[in-house]
């Protein structure tokens, strides 16, 4: 699986836009680009996940580059409730029965 | 979706002696996979589980040292055998299975965790 980079941490207001950005400039053509966060003490959850379009769910939106090297996890209005590390994963959809391998992921903070 | 649950949720445990990690998931799904996650780090793949067959390990876990079994669909246990203070982590179950991302995608649904501390 392809390599993606992420900054070590961000914050952000609450109630304000967060933009978390994600850089995986070795994306091969088969490769769909995952995020997934982890709450303080839980288990990893699905966020959102895109190929080439954008992508709107109800949690949040990801915007894709034209040229797939670079990815963008929007939350729309942040809560105190979405202070989490973001991971943004890279896998073959064509291996999807396989697991997912996480980087170091961003570690998010919401202030009131 | 998949709701997983696991036992213990925590424990401390001595050095040399040996913990088994339940893992319960309230569907059958073929795959399972488990997960550690050392203080303050991410999460790394330990090894996928199938029923009705041996577990493949990742580079630098070995069976002797994290013996698995998946004896039917929705089951899957953990040991970590004699530990020491190194294997302090969180050690996490997860599945794969369908949900609301999309026809056909397969979400990793994930347990809650284990935290163990070895003294």
């Amino acid at each position: 699986d392809a390599k993606t980079t992420q900054p070590n941490s961000m914050e952000s207001n609450e109630e304000e836009p967060v933009h978390l950005p994600c850089n995986h400039s070795t994306i091969s053509g088969t490769d769909y680009i995952h995020w997934y966060r982890q709450l303080p003490s839980q288990g990893p959850e699905y966020v959102i996940h895109g190929l080439t379009s954008n992508v709107n769910n109800r949690m949040a939106s990801l915007a894709i580059a034209e040229d797939r090297k670079s990815s963008t996890l929007i939350l729309h209005r942040a809560t105190l409730r979405d202070a989490a590390v973001y991971y943004c994963i890279l896998r073959d959809y064509g291996g999807s029965q396989g697991n997912l391998i996480f980087g170091k992921g961003t570690k998010l903070s919401v202030k009131p | 979706s998949a709701v997983i649950s696991q036992k213990p949720s925590r424990d401390i445990c001595q050095r040399g002696t040996s913990l088994t990690i339940q893992c319960q998931v309230d569907s059958q799904v073929t795959m399972m996979f488990w997960y550690r996650q050392q203080p303050g780090q991410s999460l790394t793949l330990i090894a996928t589980a199938n029923q009705g067959s041996e577990a493949t390990y990742e580079s630098g876990f070995v069976i002797d040292k994290f013996p698995i079994s998946r004896p039917n669909l929705t089951f899957s246990t953990l040991t970590v055998s004699n530990m020491s203070p190194e294997d302090s982590s969180i050690y996490l179950c997860s599945v794969a299975g369908t949900s609301g991302g999309g026809a056909g995608y397969n979400e990793q649904f994930f347990g809650p965790g284990t935290r163990l501390t070895v003294l």
